[in-house]
């Protein structure tokens, strides 16, 4: 039982480039989360997906797309990186209604130059 | 917009030494989580607190929902170097999925 994974740990880019992070959790939630997290800004939610086949936009979701694959999957992805994309990334999910309890992935630590 | 503000945002402390941290709001929650996150790792759920008044102990940490259901606090007794890290309170709406609201966090350095 993995909880919830996320691919890649690190990833460079330049201005401009495109890339998807992975994110995928095995224990059967409802609701999937990104999050970016930043240097005395805290964790803001970029998008979530409280249901298969449902996304909405959260706090920050300018310059990103999501896709949730199936109830396991949700991937986000920068189809033009800019330089104020740098941050760390957390997945999340989520499966209980009304308490929102969630189980984070690891990060995955992105900077554009 | 729902807001939680935590306090204080940095702490330094020597190991043995007690301390609380808190989280507050303008606005009610239908339950509240502590989360603790170290370097290099996403948070780990710590506690939900789910009723006005409640108190709970995970080992030397304390947590209390307010009364109210605006506020909660977070007491650690005799510090530990392995305490330290940066601790996330999280507010839950009153509706189904709705995203939480995370503070900005405490960071948390233990001294041996």
């Amino acid at each position: 039982n993995a909880g919830v994974t996320q691919t890649p740990k690190f990833q460079v880019l330049k201005t401009g480039q495109s890339m998807t992070l992975q994110c995928a959790q095995d224990m059967n939630h409802n609701s999937m989360y990104w999050y970016r997290q930043d240097p005395g800004m805290g964790l803001r939610l970029i998008y979530y997906s409280a249901s298969e086949g449902t996304t909405d936009k959260g706090e920050v979701p300018n310059g990103y797309n999501v896709s949730r694959l199936n109830k396991r999957e949700f991937s986000l992805r920068l189809e033009s990186a800019a330089p104020s994309q740098t941050s760390v990334y957390f997945c999340a999910s989520s499966g209980r209604t009304g308490l929102n309890e969630q189980y984070f992935g690891p990060g995955t630590r992105l900077t554009v130059t | 917009t729902q807001l939680l503000e935590q306090s204080p945002q940095f702490l330094s402390i020597q190991e043995g030494e007690n301390l609380t941290v808190y989280c507050n709001s303008s606005s009610v929650f239908s339950s509240l989580q502590w989360y603790r996150q170290e370097p290099g790792e996403g948070p780990v759920l710590l506690v939900t607190v789910v009723t006005g008044g409640e108190v709970k102990k995970l080992k030397r940490l304390t947590f209390q929902f307010g009364d109210a259901r605006k506020d909660s606090s977070l007491h650690i007794t005799a510090a530990q170097p392995g305490d330290t890290g940066l601790y996330l309170c999280a507010g839950a709406g009153n509706s189904g999925n709705t995203p939480l609201v995370f503070g900005k966090g405490t960071r948390l350095s233990v001294i041996a």
